[in-house]
Formats: structure tokens, sequence, C-alpha cells
């Protein structure tokens, strides 16, 4: 069974810094692409960020651009986001989804439930 | 970069009624690279149609979707009680994008 298991999220004031991880298991994760996915709070998705299969490719949003950074280690099956310079418009939860297709073009056929990242001072 | 938007933002139907939702696009999507996601409160968005028509493993076949360019639609040919959710539209070419969303709930 695929999972996804993100953590990390946590209450962070403006202009601070965090890191989230998802723990994937049930699948070859080296063989997928895989993304961040958030959504604020009452509202709909936004895509965050994107990366290939081994971790040489990335792609961001132009909301999160230059701040955030998405990688992952194979070895560890696992993906992260350092989110540095946090907005109060970055809270959000924060989904990570399995990636489907050839890089950059993804849609997302596993979700994990979510780390909750709130930016308030 | 491709907006999406989404009608009606509410769908209010009965069990049994036949659903269709609209997705447009600013520009056109190339290939078909089309996707729909249900999510219900709580839970994490479901894939249920990738390249704008076909179903995903495990999706009943009520679910189908169809267009091409920058009109899309997603029919539930007659809903269930479990259907009543929140839909969203994806188009993952370069810059990934979704739609506001339609928010499908019990007349």
């Amino acid at each position: 069974e695929v999972q996804l298991v993100e953590s990390g999220g946590t209450v962070v004031r403006p202009g601070g810094s965090l890191r989230l991880s998802c723990a994937a298991s049930g699948f070859t994760f080296d063989d997928y692409g895989m993304s961040w996915v958030r959504q604020a709070p009452g509202k709909g998705l936004e895509w965050v960020s994107n990366i290939n299969w081994n971790g040489g490719s990335t792609d961001y949003a132009d909301s999160v651009k230059g701040r955030f950074t998405i990688s992952r280690d194979n070895a560890k099956n696992s993906l992260y986001l350092q989110m540095n310079s946090l907005r109060a418009e970055d809270t959000a939860l924060y989904h990570c989804a399995r990636g489907r297709g050839s890089y950059p073009v993804y849609y997302f056929d596993y979700w994990g439930q979510g780390t909750l990242v709130t930016v308030s001072s | 970069e491709i907006v999406l938007t989404q009608s009606p933002g509410t769908l209010s139907l009965s069990p049994g009624e036949r659903a269709t939702l609209s997705c447009r696009a600013s520009q056109s999507v190339s290939s078909s690279y089309l996707a729909w996601y249900q999510q219900k409160p709580g839970q994490a968005p479901r894939l249920l149609i990738y390249g704008a028509s076909s179903r995903a493993t495990g999706i009943p076949d009520r679910f189908s979707g169809s267009g091409s360019g920058t009109d899309f639609t997603l029919t539930i040919s007659r809903l269930e009680p479990e259907d009543f959710a929140v839909y969203y539209c994806q188009q993952y070419g370069r810059s990934p994008a979704f739609g506001p969303g339609t928010k499908v709930d019990i007349k």
C-alpha cells in the first residue's frame, strides 16, 4: 500500500524557516517524481514544487521561488521542503504527492494527509 | 501561465442525478494534460481522471472526463451519496495549476 506521511509543520514567525519531511513507503521511491501541493485553510489547492526521480531537476511556483527548496533522499525514501523567509500567506496544509508522467509534466496519483504550517507572530 | 476557471462554483443535486462540471483554461492545454481530483472534508485529494479522459485505478465508471484544448468536463452519471465533495481540475503542463474547485452538495 502506498503511504505518504508528512511531518514538520508547526507555528513559525514571519521571516522564519522550517523544513518539512515526507516519508514514503509501499512503492519504489526512486522510480517516481514527487511534489508538494499546499492548501490554505478553507481554500483550494496550490502547486508548490516538483522534483524528478533523482533530484537533478526541480521546479517551483513563482510564489515560493527563491525562498523554498525541494530535495529528496532516495536512500531514506524521503522528500523534503526547506522553507525560508516565511510569510503569512504561506500558512497552509502542505501535502506531498507522488508524480505520474514525465518531468516536469506530473499529475498526482497518491497524496499524503498533509502537515500544517502556520506563519504568525 | 495557464489559469483554470471552474463552473459552477456550487452544484446542488440529489442522489441519482447527473452532475456536469466544467473546467475552462485561459490557453490551450497541451496534449490534454488535464486531471480531475475529488476532495472530501478532512481528507487528501483523490485522483479521478488524467489525460482528460482516462480513469485512475479503482475509480467507478460513473465518473467520466472529456474535452480538449481549453474546455473540459467531468461528468458523474448518477450521483452516489459518497460523491458529494469538492472537485478540482488541474493542468499539468509546465507550471502546473489547479482550478478553484466546484462543490457538489446535496439538494
